[in-house]
């Protein structure tokens, strides 16, 4: 079955340093791939997606492509602020599968000033 | 902008009352779910629905139900409240057609003393 595994956190890091979520993800057709973000005591946010293979989404100076030959669609920022702190999921969506939703486990991280 | 509500934000209630969480979205999307969310962050679908008069169970096995008698709304009722059921349970709704994406409620917070 369809799957999604992320990195594990918790991650740490100082304002302006570069951050990396990795993503990776199992599918038996053609997903579309997302990232979500949950600020304390909220739902979930949709952050960018992707659609079809070597898409890049961004928003909010967050990127991520999708990577087909390697089944990957990792996070990245060039310069992470204090409000980015917050938890970040990965998840897919597959056509295939009735567009059923799986998300990976959720990674969080906070940036100190 | 994604409308979707839930209600009541943050609950503390007694073991053994029955209480109902309300969901509902201005979007006429077709498809609702409800997710429990557990300290960890992880997320847990425990019921979706295709449409009016349609509910299924999820992955995770839940002692909860739920109704779907109008587009909009999707309440999960919990019979008999026990402290397991403490959680935040995150109800989402997404579009009939293209890549459906999930829109997400900002959560109930459940504490069942």
């Amino acid at each position: 079955g369809n799957s999604v595994t992320q990195m594990e956190g918790p991650v740490t890091l100082s304002e302006e340093a570069f951050l990396t979520i990795n993503c990776t993800y199992t599918a038996t057709g053609y997903p579309s791939l997302f990232w979500y973000v949950q600020y304390p005591g909220e739902g979930l946010q949709l952050l960018l997606k992707a659609t079809k293979a070597d898409d890049k989404g961004s928003n909010k100076g967050f990127e991520a492509t999708y990577r087909k030959e390697t089944t990957s669609f990792h996070l990245e920022k060039g310069s992470v602020q204090v409000s980015d702190s917050a938890v970040y999921f990965c998840a897919l969506s597959d056509r295939g599968n009735n567009n059923d939703m799986r998300f990976g486990a959720g990674t969080r991280l906070t940036v100190k000033p | 902008e994604a409308d979707i509500y839930q209600t009541p934000r943050y609950l503390v209630i007694g073991t053994g009352k029955k209480i109902t969480l309300e969901c509902s979205q201005t979007m006429g999307h077709d498809k609702m779910y409800w997710y429990q969310q557990d300290p960890g962050m992880e997320l847990h679908l425990i019921h979706y629905s295709y449409g009016v008069n349609s509910t299924e169970k999820g992955d995770l096995s839940s002692e909860s139900t739920v109704s779907r008698i109008r587009t909009e709304h999707f309440p999960l009722t919990l019979e008999s409240a026990r402290p397991s059921h403490t959680s935040q349970y995150l109800c989402a709704s997404s579009a009939p057609r293209g890549v459906r994406e999930q829109y997400f409620g900002p959560g109930t917070r459940l504490t069942v003393t």
